[in-house]
Order: C-alpha cells, then sequence, then structure tokens
C-alpha cells in the first residue's frame, strides 16, 4: 500500500505570494491533518480534515487555509506570504477521525522556503 | 486545557546503555498516549500507542513505553541504545471533546558511540 505522498516536496516563493499545498492520504483513509515544523516552534498543528469537514483548527491566522475532497485528497494554501511561513509542512492520514485510537501515518512533508 | 510535556529537549546516552524519553500529559478523560520519532530530513514514523489495558506497551525498532496513571506520564524506553536511534522524539496525547492531538515539543535523542 503506497504511503501518504505530499507535493511538490521543495518550494521557494517570495513574500506576499500564495502557495497550494498537496496530500494524497494512504488508501482508505479519510482523516487528514496538516502541521507546521520549523526548528524554534516544534510542531504544530495547522487543521484536521475528514469527510471532508474540517473538524478541528490550530491557532494560526487566516491566511492558511485548507480543504479536502470527495477522495480525501486534501490541499491547504497559504496566502501573502511571509517570511515566517518558511518551514516543513507535513501531512498525516489516519483510518478515521472519532475512532481516536488510530495512529497517524505521516507523508515525507513539503519543504517552503519564502524569500 | 489539554497538554503534553516532554521536559528534555534533548538526551545523551552511550551505545548499548538503557535509554529514557520522558513524557507527561494533561487531558480530561482516558487518553490515547503516542510516540513517533523522526529522522534527519524525514516525515514522523509511528513507534507505539496506549489505548488500554496493559501499561507497558511495546513498539517497533526495539522500543516500549510504560503509561503511569497516577503519575500522568508515558516515558519511552529501551534497554539497549543503538547509534541509529539517534532522532526526534515525540510524545503525543489524543482526549478530550474535540479528539484532537496534542503534541510535544520533541526530545532529540543522541546517542553516542
Amino acid at each position: 500500500k503506497a504511503g501518504v505522498t505530499q507535493t511538490p516536496r521543495y518550494l521557494i516563493k517570495t513574500r506576499g505570494q500564495q502557495v497550494t499545498l498537496s496530500c494524497s492520504p494512504i488508501s482508505g483513509h479519510r482523516s487528514v491533518s496538516w502541521y507546521q515544523q520549523t526548528p524554534g516552534q516544534g510542531l504544530q498543528f495547522l487543521f484536521e480534515y475528514f469527510s471532508e469537514t474540517q473538524r478541528n483548527k490550530g491557532n494560526f491566522p487566516g491566511r492558511f487555509s485548507g480543504r479536502q475532497f470527495s477522495n480525501s485528497r486534501s490541499e491547504m494554501n497559504v496566502s501573502t506570504l511571509e517570511l515566517g511561513d518558511s518551514a516543513l509542512y507535513l501531512c498525516a492520514s489516519s483510518l478515521a477521525l472519532r475512532t481516536s485510537y488510530n495512529e497517524q501515518f505521516f507523508g515525507p512533508g513539503t519543504r517552503l522556503t519564502v524569500l | 486545557a489539554q497538554s503534553v510535556a516532554q521536559p528534555e529537549d534533548q538526551v545523551n546516552v552511550a551505545e548499548g546503555n538503557p535509554l529514557t524519553v520522558k513524557c507527561t500529559y494533561s487531558v480530561s478523560g482516558n487518553p490515547y498516549l503516542f510516540w513517533y520519532v523522526q529522522y534527519p530530513n524525514r516525515g514522523l514514523q509511528f513507534l507505539l500507542k496506549y489505548i488500554t489495558g496493559d501499561n507497558l506497551v511495546k513498539g517497533s525498532y526495539g522500543f516500549e513505553a510504560e503509561f503511569n496513571k497516577s503519575q500522568t506520564s508515558f516515558h519511552l524506553k529501551k534497554p539497549s541504545a543503538l547509534v541509529s536511534d539517534s532522532a526526534l522524539y515525540f510524545c503525543a496525547v489524543r482526549g478530550g471533546s474535540n479528539y484532537q492531538l496534542i503534541w510535544g515539543a520533541g526530545t532529540k535523542l543522541i546517542i553516542k558511540p
């Protein structure tokens, strides 16, 4: 079974631009979560989607948004990029949401650099 | 409020010695506890989890963790460390009314030959 895939793997943007990151979960997984990882702030939760609905949201400004499609694939968008948005963005999928004991499976991440 | 604490930013252990990476948590209701490992330039990998039952949970790569309800801890352990165990380790807990997964800050484990 293929793992979680994220595209692109690396991205360089300039301040003020917007970016869209894509995540394909493991086949059969319906829950997708997004995280931002930086050396100084660690792993920060962005959002969690299940059945195309955002179920949980972290403390990020409205510039960060996401969505999930009917095939469980997910995208996240960051508008008006700032230097501080430079980070590794990780996507994770799991079987379901309310069965909270399911572990998450992570993709390799998208490394975003904002210049 | 739910929280997870990993009190050590870094743990240094000599190869062959036992290792412990600490995790304490605060959550309402019964917690679901997880450990993940991140090798350099990689995504996170699941190591083990505690749901219910035996307090000692065994996971991948020879790791185990002990759930202690009275101390609200879930420390990760391994009897004999390998240099290849050097990585960043994250503890996470899911609980409360919205089942959000709360992550610790991570502990860098360095195993010296």
